[in-house]
Order: structure tokens, then sequence, then C-alpha cells
């Protein structure tokens, strides 16, 4: 089975602080992504990146940066957090052709106070 | 408008019931379409692909109408482990970027 992994399950942060989140997948995935989900929102996509040091903006890419320096890890950055980035963040990855779906980490949940 | 809409929960069905759940998508260039499944404070995981032809998988059966840009999930014979939020996903663009549906919370009662 496919694995995503994410560094920390739960984060509690101060208003200020550069943010790392990290993920890792096993399968030699070409795609990877960063998802936030808020209650009433769903999820919306962040960032995504298609290989090695690539990246695109999805919908809300304000205060957040990301690094993929090598194929399996993809890190989310945001560069000085705010109360309005408490949220789940999910990271994701896939195979290259659009007919397959995602595989999810289970989550971090970050708390900024 | 959102670019994916499903109907708004929840649902709340007897053991044994079934249950339809539908969602539309506005951009027309949508490639590949899917039914993703969350339990509380989990992740989404890949319930099922949609297809033109129609697909079934046990009790689940999805369809997809590419004219009227329709998808829709039907749950037969709901057992209490099917209590979850269904997400209605499309995928687009290179490589594919999966955009998401609110969902729909489906609570099965004994």
């Amino acid at each position: 089975d496919v694995k995503v992994t994410q560094s920390s399950r739960y984060l509690v942060k101060r208003t200020g602080e550069k943010v790392f989140l990290e993920c890792v997948q096993d399968m030699d995935h070409e795609n990877m992504f960063w998802y936030r989900q808020d209650p009433g929102l769903g999820l919306r996509l962040i960032y995504f990146s298609y290989d090695v040091k690539m990246k695109e903006k999805g919908d809300i890419p304000e205060g957040y940066s990301v690094s993929r320096e090598k194929k399996e890890r993809f890190s989310l950055i945001l560069e000085s957090a705010s109360t309005n980035q408490t949220s789940m963040y999910l990271c994701a990855s896939s195979r290259g052709q659009a007919s397959y779906g995602y595989t999810f980490g289970s989550g971090t949940r970050l708390t900024v106070v | 408008r959102k670019e994916v809409e499903q109907d708004p929960g929840p649902f709340n069905v007897p053991e044994g019931a079934t249950v339809a759940f539908n969602c539309t998508y506005s951009n027309s260039a949508s490639q590949s379409f899917f039914w993703y499944r969350q339990d509380c404070r989990k992740e989404p995981k890949l319930l099922m692909s949609v297809y033109s032809s129609g697909n079934e998988d046990g009790r689940f059966t999805a369809q997809l109408n590419r004219a009227s840009q329709y998808i829709s999930l039907l749950i037969r014979d709901s057992k209490l482990s099917d209590s979850a939020t269904y997400l209605c996903v499309v995928k687009r663009g290179q490589g594919g970027k999966l955009i998401f549906g609110q969902g729909t919370e489906l609570s099965v009662k004994p």
C-alpha cells in the first residue's frame, strides 16, 4: 500500500512563528499536494507539485510556501503563522495520470495561538 | 458558485435503507471522477472511481452523466459502518488537481 506520512499529528505554534509541515510518500509518485480542511469550507488546495523542484499555486496559497527538493518529500511552510491558519492540513500524492485518485496522509492538526 | 456541489446533509437513515447522494460539477474540462469517504477526524480515502458506463462495488453504485455534469452514489442495505462523510471529487489539469465537494454526512442508525 502507498503510504503518505505527515511528520506531526498535532502541532501548536505561536503567532509569527515559521512553521514547517513535512510530508513523505514511499511509492515514487510524481504528484504531491497540500490541502487544508476547515468546517463548512471543505478541502482547499494550497500548493501542488508535479515533479521535483516544481511547484504550482493552488486556490489559497497566500501565507504559505512549499519546497520539493526530493521526489518523496513535499514540505509546506507557513512563513509567519497567524491564527487564521489554524486548520487541519492534509498532504496527498498520486501518480502522473489523471485517472488515478490520491492517497492522503493522516493529517496535521495545527493550532496557532 | 462552487465548482463541485453536493447535496447538503446530514442524511440520517435506518440500517438497511438505500440512500443516494448527488453531485454536480461546473467545469466541463474535468477528466476523472471519484467518491471519497472520510471518517470523523480521519483523512479522506478513495471509495471508488466513477465511470460513464456506471460502476458497482458491492453495495455501492456510482454513476456519471457527462452531458448533465452530474455524479451520483447509491448505497444499498446501509450498515452502521457506512456512517461517514462522502466527498464528491473531480480531477482536471496536468497531473490532475482534485477538486472536492463539501461532503455529505451520512449517519446510519440501528
